[in-house]
């Protein structure tokens, strides 16, 4: 299996602008996460799914942000407007039961608001 | 709120030495506690730890867990350069009310060995 699959790998865009990151799970598996890292924060979980529903999204910061799991092996996350606070490495991650099984990460999406 | 607190946040070795990373955590309905290496990419899974006292080993790294004081520890003997990375804890909890599990995940320990 490839593993988690992100893209892009990197993003730079200007203020204001929609940015959105892709994420293709691990096959089979059925839950999804989002995280945001940096450095004054490190890992915060921003939302996650099971089944393709979203469980618990009180992680995604302001209503700028959202995310969406159409079906099993794609995810979105979608920053409009975007805004140079944004800026972090985002990681989707999958596991095969949310309830006791490890997250596997994709390479992150390290976007730059600029 | 969910809380995973790891010691110390850095810590700088030469190699040879051995280490001790803490994990202490507060959630609601613990399910396990997972350790991660983060070297420049993405997290990478080490030990997932669901009962008290059984000690994980993977070589030079062994992992315990302590459910009635509520943490962990990360321990890695005879420590290389290659060991030089962010360790991560986190904490897999049941959502309120339901059996889907999440990560809450500590601000890491950045662990670096000299020659």
């Amino acid at each position: 299996d490839a593993g988690v699959i992100q893209s892009p790998r990197h993003e730079v865009t200007e203020m204001g602008q929609e940015v959105t990151l892709r994420c293709k799970p691990i096959s089979g598996h059925n839950s999804l996460f989002w995280y945001r890292q940096t450095m004054m924060r490190g890992l915060e979980l921003l939302i996650y799914f099971n089944n393709n529903v979203p469980i618990d999204d009180s992680g995604m910061p302001e209503d700028r942000f959202s995310a969406k799991m159409p079906n099993a092996s794609f995810s979105t996350l979608k920053i409009q407007p975007s805004e140079p606070r944004d800026s972090a490495v985002y990681f989707c991650a999958s596991s095969f039961r949310s309830g006791n099984s490890e997250a596997f990460f994709g390479q992150g999406t390290r976007l730059t608001v600029v | 709120e969910d809380k995973v607190v790891q010691s110390p946040l850095s810590l700088v070795v030469h190699e040879g030495d051995t280490v001790t990373l803490n994990c202490s955590y507060e959630v609601t309905n613990f399910r396990s506690l997972l350790w991660y290496k983060q070297e420049k990419k993405a997290p990478t899974f080490l030990f997932m730890l669901t009962s008290s006292g059984i000690e994980k080993k993977s070589g030079r790294l062994s992992s315990i867990l302590d459910k009635k004081e509520l943490f962990s520890i990360l321990n890695i003997t005879a420590t290389q350069t290659g060991d030089s990375a962010v360790y991560l804890c986190a904490v897999n909890s049941n959502a309120g009310g339901t059996s889907y599990g999440k990560l809450t995940f500590g601000q890491g320990t950045i662990l670096t060995v000299h020659p």
